[in-house]
Order: structure tokens, then C-alpha cells, then sequence
């Protein structure tokens, strides 16, 4: 089974400063999706980035960016120039590529993340 | 145009009372999925519409819980008898079709909290 874990359950930032999230994940297959998702306070989750397995070029979006090291399995999340918006729960996510269930999201456990002014 | 959005967005449930949880996907999104959010962790699977066929319920942790979509729009998720360990935010998704390329949109999600 898939498993993906996010090691910090915490961490801050202060604003306009650069902050790295870390996610680590363990699967067999080799068509996969890897995405970060955002959870501020109101609880509806936003897609941030997403990462296609078979992409050697890490994904970015504006300040956003991830490091993608598929042989190490690991896809941390990069926050440039830190907003006050930016705080929320980060989750790391996974999605097999093919198949019968690539439908199915498999979330890590989250990091809380605090931008300090 | 509107979003996932589900109701109510907060629900107090006395243990054994049952409860149903809606969920009105994106117009013409044919995929819809319901995830469970424990206090502190991740969103869990629960279980996978396409159109009004559940195509996998497997995440669905008891014979309690029970969902349908019968008319492949809107989805509501039951738990009968509802037990402490239920109490969690539930999350309703939906995408525009199935497959690992297609995002899922998720709603604001419904806090139950069984007393």
C-alpha cells in the first residue's frame, strides 16, 4: 500500500522569507501524481502544485515550487517571498497514475504551517 | 462558477442518533468522492461515485456508514447510530471525470461531533 508521511507537523516562517515543506512517500508503482494541497482555517482544501512522476522537471507555480527526487521518493514543497496568506495546513499527496485506483488520494498527516510578520 | 459546497457545515449528533451529510458536486462533474478528516491527520478515503455508481465503498469503515447518488448529482453520505469515533470532518470532492490527471475540487467539509 501507499503510504506518505510529512515529518514536520509544524513549522513557521517569517514573512518574505523562504520555507521548505518535506513529504516523503513509499509506493511500487511507477506511474504516479504527487500534489501539495492547502487547508487554511476554513477548511476547504486548494490544490498548490502538482507533480507528475514521469516529469524529470520539478513543477512551479509563482512562489511555489517543489523538488521532486523520485529515486529517494521524496517531494518537498519550496514557499517563496512568505504571505500572512500563506498560513494554513499543508498536506502532501498521492495519486497512482494507472489503473483501478487512480482515482483515490492518499494524504499524508499535514504540516501547520505559521508565517510570523 | 459555484464550487463543492456541503451542508450543513457543522452537525452535533447525540451517540446512536443517525445523520446525513450532503454534498452538491460542481455542475457536470461525473467523479465524486467522500474523504473523512480526523482531528490532526489527513483526509482518509471513504468512497467513489461515477455518475450514480458507487465504484468503490471500501473505505467506508463500518456497515453504519452508507452513501448514494442517485441521480449522479448530488451525493449524501449516512452514518446510522452514530458512535464518538465518527466525529471528524467530512469531505466531499468532485472532479470533471475519472483518472489520476484530473483534480479534485473539494467543498468546505461538514464537522460532525458525536456527544
Amino acid at each position: 500500500a501507499q503510504t506518505v508521511t510529512q515529518s514536520q507537523p509544524e513549522m513557521s516562517v517569517q514573512e518574505a522569507e523562504t520555507v521548505t515543506l518535506s513529504c516523503t512517500y513509499d509506493t511500487s508503482e511507477s506511474d504516479y501524481y504527487l500534489f501539495w494541497y492547502k487547508q487554511p482555517p476554513s477548511r476547504q482544501m486548494i490544490l498548490v502544485i502538482r507533480q507528475e512522476a514521469y516529469k524529470q522537471q520539478n513543477a512551479t507555480e509563482n512562489r511555489f515550487s517543489v523538488n521532486f527526487q523520485k529515486a529517494a521518493k521524496s517531494f518537498s514543497l519550496k514557499i517563496s517571498d512568505s504571505q500572512l496568506g500563506d498560513a494554513a495546513m499543508y498536506f502532501c499527496a498521492y495519486k497512482v497514475g494507472s489503473g483501478g485506483s487512480n482515482y483515490k488520494l492518499t494524504f499524508g498527516k499535514g504540516t501547520l504551517l505559521t508565517v510570523n510578520p | 462558477g459555484a464550487g463543492v459546497s456541503q451542508s450543513p457545515r457543522y452537525k452535533v449528533a447525540k451517540r446512536g442518533q443517525d445523520v446525513a451529510l450532503r454534498c452538491d458536486p460542481i455542475s457536470g462533474h461525473v467523479s465524486l468522492f467522500w474523504y473523512q478528516q480526523a482531528l490532526g491527520q489527513g483526509p482518509e478515503f471513504l468512497t467513489y461515485f461515477q455518475n450514480e455508481a458507487q465504484l468503490d465503498k471500501s473505505g467506508l469503515p463500518s456497515d453504519r456508514f452508507f452513501a448514494e447518488r442517485p441521480e449522479g448529482s448530488v451525493s449524501t453520505l449516512k452514518i446510522q447510530r452514530t458512535q464518538q469515533e465518527d466525529s471528524a470532518v467530512y469531505l466531499c470532492a468532485s472532479s470533471l471525470a475519472t483518472g489520476a490527471s484530473y483534480e479534485q475540487y473539494f467543498g468546505p467539509g461538514t464537522r460532525l461531533t458525536v456527544t
